[in-house]
């Protein structure tokens, strides 16, 4: 079965660079989350959205702003990268907004 | 208070013993509760959903809901060094999941 995607997988930026995050959903889910795992912490909720608006907002800095297409796939655009922004960053999709969570493999960022 | 509190651990449990993991939560108007398996460096892996108070068996995973005691509970029985892991436990309320800080589960062989 199709899983969640997310690109690229790894990344590397210096400090103050730009990095843009890919999520893919599964087909016919609706509902993109995305979230923010630091090392030995749980997953931060930063932002999700259904039917292509926005429909949650958690944890994110006003430096980062998210989007969903037409296709359904999301972009996290994370600017002016600090050293605090390293972690990892799954995307999550579901069919609706209750329903089961499937999760990306993730997006390990290292900010230097 | 966090909104979703499970025990750090780590919980440490021989080989083929019953393994009990808990989790309270603080909204009284959460809809949905998930119980996430995550080995170090990979996403978070679906064991159980629950939507309901009661019990819902599949395999050896057992998840215990109570919504008047905000609680929600995974048993694993016959536990295997393979799962050794962090368990988290997530609960969704309109569009917003919000996870626990996971309990983390050493199976001795």
């Amino acid at each position: 079965a199709a899983g969640v995607i997310q690109s690229p997988r790894h990344l590397i930026k210096e400090k103050r660079e730009t990095a843009t995050l890919k999520c893919y959903p599964i087909p016919r889910h609706d509902t993109v989350y995305w979230y923010q795992q630091g090392p030995g912490q749980d997953p931060q909720f930063l932002i999700s959205f259904y039917e292509k608006m926005q429909s949650d907002k958690g944890s994110i800095p006003d430096r980062f702003s998210a989007q969903q297409f037409s296709d359904y796939h999301s972009e996290l655009n994370m600017s002016s990268l600090e050293l605090g922004d390293s972690a990892l960053y799954f995307c999550a999709s579901s069919s609706g907004g209750v329903e089961t969570q499937y999760f990306g493999p993730g997006t390990r960022l290292l900010v230097l | 208070q966090k909104e979703v509190e499970q025990n750090s651990g780590p919980l440490s449990v021989p080989e083929g013993a019953i393994a009990s993991l808990n989790c309270t939560y603080s909204d009284r108007g959460s809809q949905s509760f998930f119980w996430y398996r995550q080995y170090s460096g990979k996403s978070p892996e679906l064991i159980m959903s629950i939507y309901s108070n009661g019990d819902k068996e599949d395999g050896r995973f057992t998840a215990q809901l109570n919504k008047a005691s905000q609680y929600v509970s995974l048993l694993i029985r016959d536990s295997q060094p393979s799962d050794s892991a962090t368990y988290l436990c997530a609960v969704t309320g309109g569009f917003k999941t919000i996870f626990g800080a996971g309990t983390r589960l050493f199976v001795k062989a």
